[in-house]
């Protein structure tokens, strides 16, 4: 079974305040992805990457900046963080080959006040 | 563009009863990849089901099942002897294609909302 462990699990920040939000997939999984998960919205997609140094844009991408350092570790920047960024946020990975079924973290709320 | 969309906002069941769940999508692409996943009361969220397109049989995983008609772009879920451990939000995703620009990328559904009840 695939782990995928997010950090931190809970996160306050003022509007304008940096954010980064960590995701480490311990499997050797090529794909990883940030979501946002707001009701009404279900899952949207930010940024995925499909290995170290590499970055898609997702569906979501305004006000988000990622990295993937690499292919355990991908990291969501929220760098002038805003009210409407206040969202629970899941990072994902998916297996080896290309049917890309995704393994999904515990997830990170986080409110900016 | 890959849409999925999911129309019932929530359904209600008694259980050990079978519940469908229903999922339209949207894609230019021959070949595809239709997911079904589930959200438990915790917000963990967990891979339930895959239906590959280019497969005519429709996939089957214990209790749960697709319905998968093509002409329709339809991929439903079928839950047969609910349990009241089934009350979860069901999200229905697609990734399309092998190669190009969308590669990797896995659209959702706004997910439907199941609750079983005794």
């Amino acid at each position: 079974e695939a782990a995928v462990t997010q950090s931190p699990r809970n996160k306050v920040t003022v509007t304008g305040g940096n954010v980064t939000l960590s995701c480490r997939q311990t499997n050797s999984h090529n794909y990883m992805y940030w979501y946002r998960q707001d009701t009404g919205h279900g899952l949207r997609l930010i940024h995925y990457s499909y290995g170290a140094g590499n970055l898609q844009i997702g569906d979501v991408p305004d006000g988000y900046k990622a990295t993937r350092t690499t292919q355990e570790d991908f990291f969501l920047l929220l760098e002038l963080a805003s009210p409407s960024q206040t969202s629970l946020y899941f990072c994902a990975s998916s297996d080896p080959d290309w049917k890309n079924t995704l393994y999904f973290g515990a997830g990170t709320r986080l409110s900016v006040l | 563009a890959q849409k999925v969309t999911q129309t019932q906002t929530s359904i209600s069941v008694m259980e050990k009863t079978t519940v469908t769940m229903d999922c339209v999508y949207e894609t230019q692409d021959s070949s595809y990849f239709l997911f079904w996943y589930k959200q438990t009361a915790s917000g963990e969220i967990v891979f339930l089901i895959r239906q590959d397109s280019y497969k005519k049989e429709n996939a089957t995983v214990g209790h749960y099942s697709l319905n998968f008609q093509k002409p329709k772009s339809s991929i439903g879920l079928i839950i047969t002897a609910t349990q009241i451990e089934d009350s979860a939000v069901y999200f229905c995703a697609m990734r399309e294609g092998y190669t190009g620009a969308n590669t990797g990328k896995l659209t959702f559904g706004h997910g439907t909302i199941l609750r079983v009840h005794p």
